[in-house]
């Protein structure tokens, strides 16, 4: 059953702590992608890969950082410098000859 | 930069009326159109898509068209359903080189009542 997988579900960050989200794929999805999502906000792009072992920043790329080293895992850090964490994370993929990205179940992050 | 602007709602409809959403959109280039839903607690899911002006997405009944002329891209469905329930976001595809990554509006909250 192909598709994207995210977890946990729901994670709860203390003060000071990083934490890191998972996000797996076995669609052989060249691009990957990082999204956070807000009430009333819509869905705001953080970082994407487009091939293994490279990433760039999106639009809200502080407080945040991620790594590539496989095809099919896309792991986001929330550190400690994003002063405002919680939020709804959405993880997605892509082929490179399809602009149709699919999306992953989502974390929910708390803040303790 | 490129934007999407859709009506916020929440639209509350009852169980068999004709639905739209509207959704336009600013884009520098020509960009590909999608409507995604998202069921509460849960990921999106692409609804329909359309690539090119004059396109017409659809899927579960419903559709949108490609308006280059309007800078639109309209959802609609015939007699919506409870289980029709959800929020549902425009997207576009518009990157410049060298980047990527999907522009969505800010989300339209529907409520089907029985």
């Amino acid at each position: 059953d192909g598709g994207i997988t995210q977890s946990p579900k729901y994670l709860f960050r203390k003060e000071g702590q990083n934490v890191t989200l998972s996000c797996e794929q076995n669609l052989n999805h060249d691009a990957m992608y990082w999204y956070r999502q807000d009430p009333g906000q819509g869905l705001r792009l953080i970082y994407y890969s487009q091939i293994v072992n490279d990433f760039q920043k999106g639009d809200i790329a502080e407080g945040y950082s991620v790594s590539r080293e496989k095809k099919e895992s896309f792991p986001l850090t929330v550190t400690s410098a994003q002063k405002n964490p919680t939020a709804f994370y959405l993880c997605a993929s892509s082929s490179r000859v399809e602009e149709t990205q699919y999306f992953g179940p989502g974390t929910r992050l708390l803040v303790l | 930069g490129d934007s999407v602007t859709q009506m916020e709602g929440p639209v509350t409809l009852s169980e068999e009326a004709f639905l739209t959403i509207n959704c336009t959109y600013t884009a520098t280039g020509y960009p590909s159109l999608f409507w995604y839903v998202q069921y509460p607690g849960e990921g999106l899911q692409l609804l329909l898509k359309a690539t090119k002006a004059d396109d017409k997405g659809s899927n579960k009944g419903f559709e949108a068209t490609y308006r280059k002329e309007t800078t639109s891209f309209h959802l609609e469905k015939g007699s919506v359903q409870v289980s029709d329930s959800a929020v549902y976001f425009c997207a576009l595809s518009d990157p410049p080189p060298g980047a990527d990554g999907l522009t969505f509006g800010k989300g339209t909250h529907l409520i089907i009542q029985p």
